[in-house]
């Protein structure tokens, strides 16, 4: 079955980095796109921007250009999130989410990891 | 400010039915097709609606959904306390800035 297996919390201080992995299995990672998606505390859920793990392009959504990358290691079929020179604002659980397109054309996400947060404090 | 519009709670007795609403507009419910997730305490959402109307394998059929012009709602049934969780619609914005957007989420109480 398909499952997304996050990486554990972090606790960060401001201005480090931190990579989040996301694990595929139960399906080739490379013949669906990754989404990624933001949680702060007490919030909905923000979409991030996505990898085409395909041809390895990502997409990223409204206010999450600059620090944010998304990238992949096919070999061991792990998608993952770096968010640099951190902010107490980035205080969120982050979410990879298996994109998916139905034979009505339409986009969705359908399998969810865990969810993975970090906490960025001094 | 989420791009799509729901109230922040609903509120039910078991057994009985609730709808949830999500407002957008023409760039994004108007003209594309919508989700549904459903967020237990302390989990990762889980789709519980597709395209619109669609339930994926393994949804109960008390859950359902609906869109008119760009407006969706998900409607639950039967209402039990197992069901008490964030409900967020999602769908793609075609806007400048395009890209997937959610709701706000709405929290069920089953009381």
């Amino acid at each position: 079955q398909v499952q997304l297996v996050q990486s554990g919390s972090e606790l960060k201080e401001p201005g480090a980095s931190v990579r989040i992995s996301c694990k595929a299995s139960g399906y080739s990672v490379t013949t669906y796109a990754m989404n990624w998606v933001r949680q702060a505390p007490g919030q909905g859920l923000e979409w991030m921007g996505w990898l085409n793990t395909n041809i390895e392009n990502p997409t990223y959504g409204q206010g999450f250009t600059g620090r944010f990358v998304f990238s992949l290691d096919s070999s061991v079929s792990t998608t993952y999130l770096q968010i640099n020179s951190l902010k107490a604002e980035d205080t969120a659980v982050y979410y990879c989410a298996r994109g998916v397109r139905f034979s009505s054309g339409s986009y969705s996400v359908d399998y969810w990891g865990q969810g993975t947060l970090v906490t960025v404090s001094s | 400010q989420s791009v799509l519009t729901q109230p922040p709670s609903v509120s039910a007795a078991p057994g009985q039915k609730v709808t949830i609403s999500c407002s957008g507009s023409s760039s994004n419910i108007g003209n594309n097709y919508v989700s549904w997730y459903q967020q237990l305490p302390g989990t990762a959402p889980k789709l519980l609606i597709y395209d619109n109307d669609k339930r994926p394998s393994g949804i109960s059929d008390r859950f359902s959904g609906s869109k008119s012009g760009t407006s969706a709602t998900l409607g639950i049934t039967g209402l039990q306390t197992g069901d008490e969780a964030d409900y967020h619609c999602g769908t793609w914005d075609s806007g400048l800035s395009a890209g997937w957007v959610f709701g706000g989420g709405t929290k069920l109480t089953v009381l």
